[in-house]
């Protein structure tokens, strides 16, 4: 079946800016995961839903961060204000239940901040 | 804070050489124990996974990992390794804290293998 997709693949912005990331999860994956990867480092994690709520927002860095998942299903992270230290690819990940089921990635959107 | 240490940044083998990467987390409870690779170009993916029972799990394309609790530890073997091998490889924690789970990935071991 399909895999977790996520749109666009790469987006040039300017700093200041207003962005928004979107992720189509597995169909019937309840968990849905937002990472950030910068270069070098591992995924870095943001948030996660369990069907529609937000089970756990602390990775977020700060207020400019938001993120939805309104049907519990696709989910959009929302940057505001960008700047260029949010430049990185921003990886989504579905599960078919949060805890210790198998994460499956998305390709990435790779954010770059001019 | 919980972190997930992976000493190996880089590794460089030949073929048929034999690899383990380390892989260390500071929580004391319960886990859930992740290795994904990512191949050159293409997404993350499992490789293998250990939530209980046996402390040796095997997974795909001959690699294993064996969980010891003492040593908070969950490194990564294959006995001969292959030219398609060469990835990056990422060791990943999952636990349940204050009632929620927590998620956290090391910094990656790229490995290459020379043919």
């Amino acid at each position: 079946g399909a895999g977790v997709s996520q749109t666009p693949s790469n987006k040039v912005t300017e700093k200041g800016k207003y962005v928004e990331l979107r992720c189509d999860p597995i169909s019937g994956h309840t968990a849905l995961y937002w990472y950030r990867q910068s270069l070098g480092q591992g995924p870095e994690f943001l948030i996660y839903f369990q069907g529609t709520g937000a089970a756990d927002d602390s990775g977020l860095p700060n207020d400019r961060f938001f993120a939805v998942r309104p049907e519990g299903s696709v989910s959009t992270l929302k940057i505001q204000r960008t700047e260029r230290g949010d430049s990185a690819v921003y990886l989504c990940a579905s599960s078919l239940s949060a805890g210790s089921y198998e994460q499956y990635f998305g390709p990435g959107t790779r954010l770059t901040v001019t | 804070a919980q972190s997930v240490s992976q000493h190996n940044h880089h590794v460089i083998l030949s073929e048929a050489a034999s690899l383990e990467l380390g892989c260390n987390y500071s929580y004391g409870g319960t886990v859930n124990l992740f290795w994904y690779v990512q191949y050159p170009g293409q997404h993350l993916q499992l490789l293998l996974k250990y939530f209980s029972g046996d402390p040796l799990v095997k997974g795909i394309k001959g690699f294993e990992a064996e969980f010891i609790k003492s040593k908070f530890s969950f490194n990564l073997r294959k006995p001969s390794v292959q030219w398609s091998d060469t990835a990056e490889y990422f060791c990943a924690v999952n636990a349940l804290m204050s009632g929620t789970y927590k998620y956290i990935f090391g910094t990656g071991t790229r490995l290459k293998v020379l043919a």
